[in-house]
């Protein structure tokens, strides 16, 4: 089955700077890779995915890139704001098909002002 | 108009007692789910139901089941709780075909 490893755990950054999570997966059969946003006591909130047939997609602040080859995915926030903390999660699942999500182990980002 | 609802959102129980957690979703999506998030945040897939039937149930103790009576809704019923079943669940759900989920507040159950 599919398995996704997520790096760093923790990531500390002034207000401002850049921040770049990333994420391998093992499943060649993998097309959809979300990344979502949990904030203290809410539930997860999808925040940018990408899709197996594009290389990178980006939104306003936020940017995603894929690697196929080498199983890889990042997410990269620039000009972070102290709104940004929470913990990020990336994902991996095949779509179209019956699987469901399968997540990596999260991100604690704080973003000091 | 929440997408995806859950009830109770905190839960406090005694070991031994057996519970129930309420989801529905007004998205009209065709598939909905159950996740477990551990202790160290670790969000974890328990059931998928598509269209009120059953699709995944990952190695989850059969203490859990859930129940889905109509495709707006899944309940997950827990007998005989243990210090272990301690966690947030979260409800989600997803249009047909797609995966991208869409995650209800979550309800924190605590056995004591």
């Amino acid at each position: 089955g599919e398995n996704v490893e997520q790096h760093p755990s923790t990531l500390s950054v002034q207000e401002g700077d850049s921040a770049v999570i990333k994420c391998t997966y093992s499943d060649s059969a993998s097309n959809y890779f979300p990344w979502y946003k949990q904030e203290l006591g809410k539930g997860p909130q999808l925040i940018i995915d990408i899709r197996s047939n594009v290389g990178e997609k980006k939104d306003q602040r936020i940017a995603v890139t894929l690697n196929k080859t080498a199983k890889h995915f990042s997410l990269h926030i620039t000009e972070t704001q102290p709104e940004d903390s929470a913990v990020y999660f990336c994902a991996a699942s095949q779509e179209g098909s019956q699987g469901n999500l399968i997540f990596g182990k999260g991100t604690k980002l704080s973003v000091k002002p | 108009d929440t997408a995806v609802s859950q009830t109770p959102k905190y839960l406090v129980t005694q070991m031994g007692n057996d519970k129930s957690i309420k989801c529905e979703q007004n998205l009209g999506h065709d598939t909905m789910y159950w996740y477990k998030q551990d202790s160290k945040k670790f969000l974890k897939i328990m059931f998928s139901y598509n269209n009120k039937e059953l699709i995944i149930n990952e190695t989850v103790p059969n203490r859990f089941s859930p129940k889905s009576p109509d495709k707006a809704h899944l309940n997950l019923h827990i007998n005989s709780l243990e210090l272990g079943d301690s966690a947030v669940y979260f409800c989600a759900s997803s249009p047909r075909g797609v995966t991208e989920a869409f995650f209800g507040q979550g309800t924190r159950l605590t056995v004591v």
